[in-house]
């Protein structure tokens, strides 16, 4: 099946420093969604994108669907210690319907 | 406005015995999906049905794990004779609409653990 290839897959950095992440894939997405999760909970919608080059905002979290359809990013920008947890990629392509696949997630530590 | 619900949070089972996963979806989704998640790996698909219906079952095992949604209530996953693989964070998530504009809203999961 498809997969997605997220990095870092992990980082340590200080309060108030900016973050970015990032996913590959092998084949082209028809969606990219960013989720956060937190220990012992799911994962939650933080931003969706559906067109080729869309950037979107949502506070300080800004993500944009990349022009080949193949990547994504997510930045955070002023990281503050709530940001902490692991930050996962998704997306659907044409050959896997309404299915999202996940990438294997960038788990964020912020020093305060 | 409720979201997705799930229970129960945590389940335990010994190895043979059965386990039923509940998933009621956001108020006026019709669509559910669901996706397993084991320790530091990401979440993978499982099965996607809409009321009454198996829309995609590609990411079920074969044997003893089933999913229906019926017309009325929530939506179930049922796995047999648990073995102690089947541990794991079971996630259930609902859309209110299909195709390129799906985004899907995750439950709280719910996490079993086989004796």
């Amino acid at each position: 099946g498809q997969q997605l290839n997220q990095s870092p897959q992990s980082m340590f950095i200080q309060e108030g420093e900016d973050v970015s992440m990032n996913c590959t894939s092998s084949s082209i997405f028809n969606t990219w969604l960013w989720y956060k999760q937190d220990p012992g909970e799911g994962p939650v919608l933080l931003i969706a994108l559906y067109k080729a080059g869309e950037l979107t905002s949502n506070g300080r979290l800004t993500a944009q669907f990349g022009i080949t359809r193949k990547d994504s990013f997510l930045n955070i920008s002023a990281s503050i210690p709530s940001d902490v947890g692991i930050y996962f990629c998704a997306g659907t392509d044409n050959n896997a319907g309404n299915m999202l696949t996940f990438g294997g997630g960038t788990r964020l530590m912020v020093k305060p | 406005n409720a979201g997705v619900m799930q229970n129960p949070r945590h389940l335990v089972r010994r190895r043979g015995q059965e386990a039923r996963l509940r998933c009621s979806p956001m108020k006026g989704h019709s669509h559910v999906y669901w996706y397993r998640q084991l320790p530091e790996e990401g979440l993978k698909f499982m099965v996607y049905l809409q009321k009454e219906n198996i829309i995609d079952e590609s990411g079920m095992p074969k044997e003893r794990f089933s999913a229906e949604f019926p017309k009325e209530g929530p939506s179930i996953l049922r796995i047999q004779q648990v073995v102690r693989g089947d541990s794991a964070a079971y996630f259930c998530a609902s859309s209110l609409l299909a195709g390129g504009y799906n985004e899907q809203f995750f439950g709280p999961g719910t996490r079993l653990t086989v004796l």
